[in-house]
């Protein structure tokens, strides 16, 4: 069964305008939620986890139970914002990481 | 080292050969992945290791791919008679259990099967 889901294979913006990429998830417990970037011949590495309610390279990411969604917003993109995000869900138990299929972001300048 | 090692960096086989792909992982680290990332898709997942618990092999996409990791250690990911649709990178991750979800990341094994 899919846990997460990117809808959006590849999401086109224009710099300055806002980004929200799109992660939802299937998860009966209660989850714990990351975003990956993976920028252009960089290792892939943790942008932000929903725990920690943080702002990081002016992104942002809520949990939203209610839609089982964690979306992440940055309100003003810029060209070096231009990589593949992951979303991420943590299973309990077995403490298994699952990955969303990602998105490409692309920023035009 | 202060990262996840992963070798070799590049391979190029031949269709029917085999390849083993090795992982070094950060020291201390309890869980360790395999996934896999074809040119333009995003990742798949292979193999969980976590301490000495057994394996989630349910990624494993056929019985050609295994997966063998020492202790919390080296893991050797291998593939036997290699076929042109496995042309990917295979990237290892680790992490640790009380930290589980951030993972560590290398840099990932690039294999083309000609």
């Amino acid at each position: 069964a899919q846990r997460v889901t990117q809808p959006e294979k590849l999401l086109s913006v224009f710099k300055g305008a806002p980004v929200e990429l799109k992660c939802n998830y299937s998860y009966s417990g209660s989850p714990e939620l990351f975003w990956y970037v993976q920028y252009s011949r960089q290792r892939l590495q943790l942008l932000l986890r929903h725990i920690s309610r943080e702002s990081i390279k002016g992104f942002t990411a809520d949990l939203n139970k209610g839609e089982t969604s964690f979306h992440l917003k940055k309100p003003f993109a810029q060209e070096e914002d231009s990589a593949m995000y992951y979303c991420a869900l943590v299973e309990g138990g077995y403490q298994k990481v699952t990955f969303g299929t990602g998105t490409k972001l692309q920023v035009i300048p | 080292g202060a990262g996840v090692s992963q070798s070799p960096s590049n391979k190029v086989t031949e269709k029917g050969k085999d390849v083993e792909l090795r992982c070094d992982p950060i020291s201390g680290h309890t869980a360790l992945y395999w996934y896999r990332q074809r040119l333009g898709q995003g990742l798949e997942f292979l193999i969980y290791f976590q301490g000495n618990s057994a394996p989630d092999k349910s990624g494993l996409p056929s019985d050609r791919f295994s997966a063998e990791r020492t202790g919390e250690s080296v893991s050797t990911l291998t593939i036997q008679r290699t076929q042109q649709e496995d042309s990917a990178v295979y990237l290892c991750a680790s992490s640790l259990l009380l930290l589980s979800g951030e993972l560590f990341f290398g840099e990932g094994s690039r294999l083309t099967v000609l």
